[in-house]
């Protein structure tokens, strides 16, 4: 199975400010005939389900705010919220879906600081 | 609007068997490859199951692997688990989850609300 890992277990921002999460996955995600990240990125808040933020590592899901944004490619990967607002409060986890079991990664708080 | 709704939300002992059910409203349910995600109080999320658009191509994690079965009903916009041979350590939070697409590797952009399974003799 890909392991996901990410970095740091938890942070807190300043309102308004920058929060960046990182992911990194035992092997490549990257799909050499197409040339897509296998990779996901999701948003929970407490009593409620995951949300689709980020697929194929960059693309952002219709809805979302363009303060989040979603780079790297093949094994390291990154969340970036710019601006951070109240209502990010929650925690992040990174997919991959490139090879079943679509492993996710521990999670990553994000606060208020 | 679309909408997945789980149930089958029970107290079994452990051994036992509980088949958990989720149903779909608000799309073409046979066009999207399906998932069942699972996540201990206060825990990460564990990836369990899934299964392709027509039920054709299955998935398992090793955590379920010969213990649960994926399947779905197109004719009636629902997907399954069957559980068996129940542990303590499935007693957790189970959500149905649609892919974008017809792929089945393809990010999960629909989620149920989750339904609890508890596990007590």
């Amino acid at each position: 199975d890909i392991v996901m890992t990410q970095s740091p277990d938890s942070l807190a921002v300043s309102l308004g400010e920058r929060a960046t999460i990182n992911c990194k996955s035992s092997q490549s995600v990257l799909y050499s005939s197409n040339n897509k990240n296998y990779l996901a990125w999701y948003q929970q808040k407490p009593g409620q389900p995951p949300k689709l933020l980020i697929y194929w590592a960059s693309t952002r899901e219709s809805g979302v705010p363009d303060r989040f944004s979603g780079s790297g490619s093949e094994t390291d990967f990154t969340l970036t919220i710019t601006s951070l607002q109240a209502e990010d409060v929650a925690v992040y986890y990174c997919q991959q879906y490139y090879t079943t079991p679509f492993t996710f990664g521990p999670g990553t708080i994000v606060d208020i600081k | 609007e679309v909408q997945l709704v789980e149930s089958g939300e029970g107290l079994v002992q452990p051994g036992g068997s509980l088949r958990l059910s989720c149903a779909a409203s608000g799309l073409t349910f046979s066009n999207y490859a399906m998932h069942w995600v699972r996540q201990a109080p206060g825990k990460g999320l564990e990836y369990i199951s899934g299964i392709s658009s027509d039920g054709g191509s299955t998935y398992y994690a090793d955590s379920v692997k010969g213990r649960f079965t994926i399947s779905r009903d197109n004719s009636k916009n629902t997907l399954y688990l069957q559980m068996g041979s129940l542990r303590v350590e499935d007693m957790v939070v189970y959500y149905c989850a649609r892919s974008r697409s017809s792929s089945s590797y393809d990010a999960f952009n629909i989620w149920g609300q989750g339904t609890m399974v508890t596990v007590s003799s």
